[in-house]
């Protein structure tokens, strides 16, 4: 049974640092994997979609990757600022057409 | 880009009664939907897989005569909650995944809805 671990679970940091969350997964036999953002007591956003052929995708000032064979993800924040503060999950599809497995997420505070 | 929603946000309602949760996809058709439980400083923990029009398969230590799924058609699924308990308090979150090709198999997740039980 797939299981998803993210260290660290809290991390709080000062505006302006770079950063990087981690997504480890035990079986390396994925689908895809999606990054979410979540803000307390709402819905989740989306934030990256890597294919199990890629090693990674970029959007603005988030970056991830994936080392499949490893089972490792990481989602780097360039240059954080207050508003990226939010609890962030990562999540696996094991094959097409079934549900994403999701990590009990990193809550980030980023201090002005 | 591709929006689901749910409906009611809120609900509160007195333990023992049923409440019905919808999800539809608004702009997109997906035969499957799922369904997500999420308690209070938690993660997403997958209840069911609902399939349009079939059963929903129901993941371990989820009882299926108490959520009841419907998903009689390729934009809407319903949840039931049936006799709900105190302990059924907890926000609520369906996903589908369109049926185009292309879409790398990306879900689409609705805002959730938060369930209190008195």
């Amino acid at each position: 049974k797939q299981e998803v671990t993210q260290i660290p679970a809290a991390l709080s940091v000062p505006e302006g640092e770079n950063l990087v969350l981690n997504c480890s997964f035990t079986d390396s036999a994925i689908y895809n994997l999606q990054w979410f953002r979540q803000d307390p007591g709402k819905g989740l956003t989306s934030l990256l979609l890597i294919q199990s052929s890629q090693r990674e995708q970029t959007s603005g000032r988030l970056n991830a990757s994936l080392d499949k064979s490893s089972g490792r993800s990481t989602l780097y924040i360039a240059a954080s600022q207050p508003g990226d503060s939010a609890t962030y999950l990562c999540a696996v599809k094991g094959q097409a057409g079934t549900a994403l497995i999701f990590g009990k997420g990193t809550t980030l505070s980023v201090s002005s | 880009g591709a929006v689901v929603s749910q409906h009611p946000s809120w609900v509160i309602c007195k333990s023992g009664t049923s409440v019905k949760i919808e999800c539809r996809s608004l702009d997109f058709q997906a035969t499957t939907m799922f369904w997500y439980r999420q308690f209070p400083k938690q993660s997403l923990m997958l209840m069911a897989t609902s399939n349009e029009g079939s059963k929903a398969t129901y993941e371990q230590g989820v009882e299926k005569d108490k959520f009841l799924i419907n998903h009689a058609s390729l934009t809407l699924s319903t949840l039931t909650v049936t006799s709900a308990h105190p302990e059924d308090s907890s926000f609520y979150i369906c996903s589908a995944s369109p049926l185009r090709t292309g879409s790398g198999e990306t879900q689409y997740f609705g805002p959730g809805t938060r369930l209190l039980v008195l």
